[in-house]
């Protein structure tokens, strides 16, 4: 059985400051997702990330993917209040085309001025 | 282009009602997932189709809930005879056909609450 463990599962910082989330994964994939989520809402898509070491950019938010250590991480960079929200990691493993995807629980994040 | 469209947003059911989730795949989407999040929880994942298609239910539970997605109108996630333990949200997602890789872009959401 696929496990996707996330860790922090909760975290606050300050403005400004640097911090990485981890996603570890229980078994071979190449495929790596990362979603955020505000309270109350839907699930928004930030990174797909397909083979070992690609690394994505978007604004604040940088993410990587290490297959051989089954390891993701997601850096912010000087976070502003609005990236606080609950970011998820998930994982395919179907290997090829298409499959449900499977999470993690999730990290909180609370970003203070 | 209009985004995956879940109804009911909010559905409020007592125990031993049924309940119908309806979802819309983004246009050109043929394939769709259903989810459910239990508070301060992640995603589980619960059923794949494709249109008159159950692809893989292996997340669905045994009894009470079924999924159908037929060649016209939107798939339905149905769940009878409710309990408290259903009250969840429900997310749908679609992907398309033929792409070479799964991102799955998701609906706003069914929330349940069994009473």
């Amino acid at each position: 059985e696929l496990k996707v463990e996330q860790n922090p599962l909760f975290l606050s910082m300050q403005e400004g400051k640097n911090y990485t989330i981890y996603c570890n994964y229980s078994t071979t994939s190449d495929r790596l997702y990362w979603y955020r989520q505000d309270p109350g809402k839907s699930l928004e898509s930030l990174f797909v990330l397909l083979s070992n070491g690609a690394v994505k950019q978007e604004g604040r938010l940088m993410a990587s993917l290490d297959t051989k250590a089954r390891l993701s991480t997601l850096h912010i960079t000087a976070a502003v209040h609005d990236l606080s929200a609950t970011y998820f990691c998930a994982v395919d493993h179907s290997g090829g085309g298409a499959d449900g995807l499977t999470f993690g629980k999730g990290t909180h994040l609370i970003i203070q001025p | 282009n209009a985004g995956v469209m879940q109804n009911p947003r909010h559905l409020v059911r007592r125990r031993g009602q049924e309940a119908r989730l309806r979802c819309s795949p983004m246009k050109g989407h043929s394939h769709v997932y259903w989810y459910r999040q239990l508070p301060e929880e992640g995603l589980k994942f619960m059923v794949y189709l494709q249109k008159e298609n159950i692809i893989d239910e292996s997340g669905m539970p045994k009894e009470r809930f079924s999924a159908e997605f037929p060649k016209e109108g939107p798939s339905i996630l149905r769940i009878q005879q409710v309990v408290r333990g259903d009250s969840a949200a429900y997310f749908c997602a679609s992907s398309p056909q033929g792409a070479s890789y799964n991102e799955q872009f998701f609906g706003p959401g069914t929330r349940l609450t069994v009473l």
